[in-house]
């Protein structure tokens, strides 16, 4: 089962800042946090991962609190492709490394 | 870089044919590939984890005689469908990391659409 809990649908303004949260209480010390996007009718594609620390890079920036037991995925300036299913899962840095898929987040981006 | 390759994008085939699916990583090696299943509006399923060399590990509820699973080399898995049911339509999605990359993310195909007649 999934590890994380996030809203089922957010929308945001094309150019502001998208900030997608995401529970995830039960993380253990050996679990990433990753986060993955899906465009309609195409696979998943890898945004940002994180075991602790804050991460950035040119697509988006994570920001995992200090318990761990939350983060937040910020794309800084949404834009009309940013529009997608974004999901925050949770995965073992050891064993047998599959992801497993919650329900994930209907982002919109709103023109 | 880190590319997976799925071909065909998409399939239509008649009730009680068998289709194989292929995924290829492209630029790296993966000891461990993932087939995935997705039904319209929902997330996506994990149905197995194929294993380079060996027998595939399937998840509860998912037939292994029904989707047979071959992992040949260290850069292609292929999934096979077989004596496809129009319940079997589904959007087919494969996944690998290279093979020696601590805590590297899974990349995914672009998936295969079946539509069973």
């Amino acid at each position: 089962d999934a590890k994380t809990t996030q809203p089922t649908s957010m929308d945001c303004a094309e150019g502001r800042a998208a900030n997608l949260p995401c529970n995830h209480s039960t993380i253990s010390g050996n679990e990433y946090v990753y986060w993955y996007r899906q465009i309609h009718s195409q696979g998943p594609q890898y945004i940002i991962h994180g075991l602790k620390n804050n991460e950035t890079n040119e697509m988006a920036s994570l920001i995992i609190t200090e318990d761990r037991k939350s983060s937040t995925l910020i794309l800084p300036h949404a834009t009309l492709r940013d529009t997608a299913v974004y999901y925050c899962i949770v995965r073992a840095v050891q064993g047998a490394q599959k992801l497993v898929f919650g329900q994930g987040t209907r982002l919109t981006i709103n023109p | 870089g880190a590319v997976v390759s799925q071909h065909p994008s998409w399939v239509i085939c008649k009730s009680g044919t068998s289709v194989k699916i292929e995924c290829r990583s492209l630029d790296f090696q993966a000891t461990t590939m993932f087939w995935y299943r997705q039904f319209p509006k929902q997330s996506l399923m994990l149905m197995a984890t194929s294993n380079e060399g060996s027998k595939a590990t399937y998840e509860q509820g998912v037939e292994k005689d029904k989707f047979l699973i071959n992992h040949a080399s260290l850069t292609l898995s292929t999934l096979t469908v077989t004596s496809a049911h129009p319940e079997d339509s589904s959007f087919y999605i494969c996944s690998a990391s290279p093979l020696t990359m601590y805590s590297s993310p899974l990349h995914f195909g672009n998936g295969t659409r079946l539509t069973v007649t």
